[in-house]
């Protein structure tokens, strides 16, 4: 049984694409995030939802959307890809806030923009 | 000065070695602190939450000092499967809601 679940699990598409991703979590959680693992490691977050309101919101470019339908679900739509957004997406998924329970990741999305 | 900074590695040990990470912050508010395991390629998973007072769990022992800001984990006796990246992460409470901050991880090479 998959805890926090991801598709697609690779992406390759051009400059100027839009693309979506989607993540899923089973585990009953109330809180959502989106990461960005970039080529140097770094995991840095972008998102979080808690029970579907947007409580963080990183320095991130507008083309990044995310999208939270449920408690169970957080989408992250990208407009106008660029080649920097080249990197690996992992959503993850907690009780309540970032720092009281455990972070669960989802398996990543690994996105090439060419 | 980064938020989380930690010696990249790798470290190269044989099976049974103890080897210790090392990693310092830079928020003095940061209330907790963290240590995930990531293998090449997958996703983190927590490997165990670090206390004041330190912790053990089996092989592995993590310590926080909060006077200097710094925090370490310890593996003893060094299994093949312990190969992995192992990321410092400290909460930022600033802004009204904890988030996470990771360091980029110090790799582990555990060798027959």
């Amino acid at each position: 049984d998959t805890a926090v679940s991801q598709t697609p699990k690779y992406l390759v598409t051009q400059m100027g694409n839009d693309k979506s991703i989607k993540c899923e979590q089973n585990l009953g959680h109330d809180t959502m995030y989106w990461y960005k693992q970039d080529s140097k490691k770094f995991l840095k977050i972008m998102f979080s939802y808690n029970n579907k309101e947007l409580i963080i919101n990183e320095t991130v470019p507008n083309r990044f959307s995310p999208k939270s339908p449920d408690k169970a679900h957080l989408n992250l739509h990208i407009n106008s890809l660029e080649l920097g957004d080249s990197a690996v997406y992992f959503c993850a998924s907690s009780h309540r806030g970032p720092s009281q329970e455990t972070q669960y990741f989802g398996p990543g999305t690994r996105l090439l923009v060419l | 000065r980064k938020e989380v900074e930690q010696d990249p590695g790798p470290f190269n040990v044989p099976e049974g070695a103890t080897v210790a990470f090392n990693c310092t912050y830079s928020n003095s508010a940061s209330q907790s602190f963290f240590w995930y395991r990531q293998d090449c390629r997958k996703e983190p998973k927590l490997l165990m939450s670090v206390y004041s007072s330190g912790n053990e769990d089996g092989r592995f022992t993590a310590q926080l000092n909060r006077a200097s800001q710094y925090i370490s984990l310890l593996i003893r006796d060094s299994k093949l499967s312990d190969s992995a990246t192992y990321l410092c992460v400290v909460n930022d409470p600033s802004g009204g809601y904890n988030k996470l901050i990771f360091g980029a991880g110090t790799r582990l090479a555990v060798h027959p």
